[in-house]
């Protein structure tokens, strides 16, 4: 499994476009990124999964370089509800995950 | 609510008492996992079914830990003979694991069970 590394955290404030950049210089060939957020109290949510290029959705866009060997997910305007933690997490189907600890992400007013 | 749902939520124990938790995954999903997170960490893989097979158990997991899922359902977890260090997060997800939908990188998460040993 591709080991992923990622800021310890972040500070933003509200309305900003927040980009956390995740490196997993040995992904595989068949290794898909995936991007989670955690909110206190609760598990984890899945956001977004690429596999290059760029993926958007209604919550985020997922920019992935040509040699994969990292990817960034960018929040746009982000509020105070963003205020979360965001896995990156490297996986191939039929694998199991592997989280790190993860991005802790705090949007001020 | 069709969600991950577990209980209990919250389970204060004695050290060397025996626990278990209840897992109800998303009705169609056939992949159900068993996670552990402590505080600032990352959730931390235990074990995972597909429908009523045990397929992969973390080499982390001590014997003291048993999972099941006797129906294909529901999946319980338990701790035998627990100790302070088992305190932690347990959390539960599901997925559909098909091989042609390839759905399985989007796992559902259950709110937790927060254990603590004292």
């Amino acid at each position: 499994l591709a080991k992923t590394t990622q800021p310890i955290s972040m500070d933003s404030y509200e309305g900003q476009e927040v980009n956390i950049t995740c490196s997993h210089n040995n992904i595989a060939t068949n290794d898909y990124i995936t991007w989670y957020q955690q909110f206190p109290s609760q598990g984890p949510r899945f956001i977004i999964q690429g596999y290059k290029t760029k993926v958007t959705n209604e919550v985020a866009s997922l920019f992935i370089p040509a040699d994969r060997k990292s990817s960034t997910l960018s929040l746009p305007r982000v509020s105070l509800s963003d205020t979360a933690v965001y896995y990156c997490l490297v996986y191939n189907y039929g694998q199991n995950f592997v989280f790190g600890p993860g991005t802790r992400l705090s949007v001020l007013p | 609510d069709t969600g991950v749902s577990q209980d209990p939520r919250h389970k204060i124990t004695k050290r060397g008492q025996n626990v278990t938790f209840r897992c109800d995954p998303i009705s169609e999903h056939n992949r159900l996992y068993w996670y552990r997170q402590t505080l600032g960490q990352g959730p931390e893989f235990l074990t995972y079914f597909q429908n009523e097979a045990q397929l992969e158990k973390s080499r982390l997991l001590s014997d003291r830990f048993s999972a099941e899922r006797p129906k294909g359902s529901f999946s319980t977890l338990e701790i035998q003979r627990t100790e302070q260090g088992d305190s932690a997060m347990y959390l539960c997800a599901s997925s559909l694991g098909l091989a042609g939908a390839r759905k399985d990188y989007e796992q559902y998460f259950g709110p937790g069970t927060r254990l603590t040993v004292t």
